[in-house]
């Protein structure tokens, strides 16, 4: 069932701005996931938080992770047109995952 | 590495025919795969969870003999989607893990049915 909730719905920055996005959940987690989804395609998998975790770095990407909140938030540094897609959270728990409703990001050249 | 494929990548069937989907790793063995089906500007929502060689565990809301899924081996899955409708109409999507690694799941590229 889908427990996510992602802030904001849409967003849309210029070529070079960070792009911040958060994700909200209900119950308890494994870790969380995030994922990248261009129209009309699968999913890419960008990065995993586990629940003892609290920032994780992978390239331009950071990720929080706040369980007291049940929060997590990610961040894209110095974004490029091609980071133009859909993000989705995904909280993770008994190996099945849960998604947010995601964030839809255009970044304009 | 870490490949799952999909096929078809869409059809179009009519009303009342059955459509299979089938999900395959391509260079690891998947003990797992998850069914998924996405609307239009929507969430991904799990449809079921299949084992290898076991029946598959539907979520609540799925009708299990509408999606008949078959896990017969460690590298494909297949999901029929039977006697469908327009209102099956989705992206349905495929993600498989391997054994000793489950909470990572790789995803299928997907597949949109239109039902007429």
């Amino acid at each position: 069932s889908q427990q996510g909730e992602e802030d904001p719905q849409a967003l849309s920055i210029q070529e070079g701005e960070n792009a911040t996005m958060n994700c909200s959940y209900k119950t308890s987690i494994n870790n969380l996931q995030w994922y990248r989804q261009n129209s009309g395609r699968g999913l890419v998998h960008l990065i995993l938080i586990r629940s003892n975790e609290r920032e994780k770095h992978s390239g331009r990407l950071r990720v929080t992770l706040d369980t007291s909140k049940k929060s997590s938030s990610l961040l894209i540094t110095a974004s490029r047109a091609a980071d133009t897609a859909s993000y989705f959270c995904a909280t993770e728990w008994d190996y099945k995952l849960s998604f947010g409703a995601g964030t839809t990001v255009t970044v304009r050249a | 590495g870490a490949v799952v494929s999909q096929h078809p990548s869409r059809v179009i069937c009519k009303s009342g025919t059955s459509v299979k989907i089938e999900c395959r790793s391509l260079d690891f063995q998947a003990t797992t795969m998850f069914w998924y089906r996405q609307f239009p500007k929507q969430s991904l929502m799990l449809m079921a969870t299949s084992n290898e060689g076991s029946k598959a565990t539907y979520e609540q809301g799925v009708e299990k003999d509408k999606f008949l899924i078959n896990h017969a081996s460690l590298t494909l899955s297949t999901l029929t989607v039977t006697s469908a409708h327009p209102e099956d109409s989705s992206f349905y999507i495929c993600s498989a893990s391997a054994a000793g690694q489950k909470e990572t799941q790789y995803f299928g590229p997907g597949t949109r049915l239109l039902v007429l």
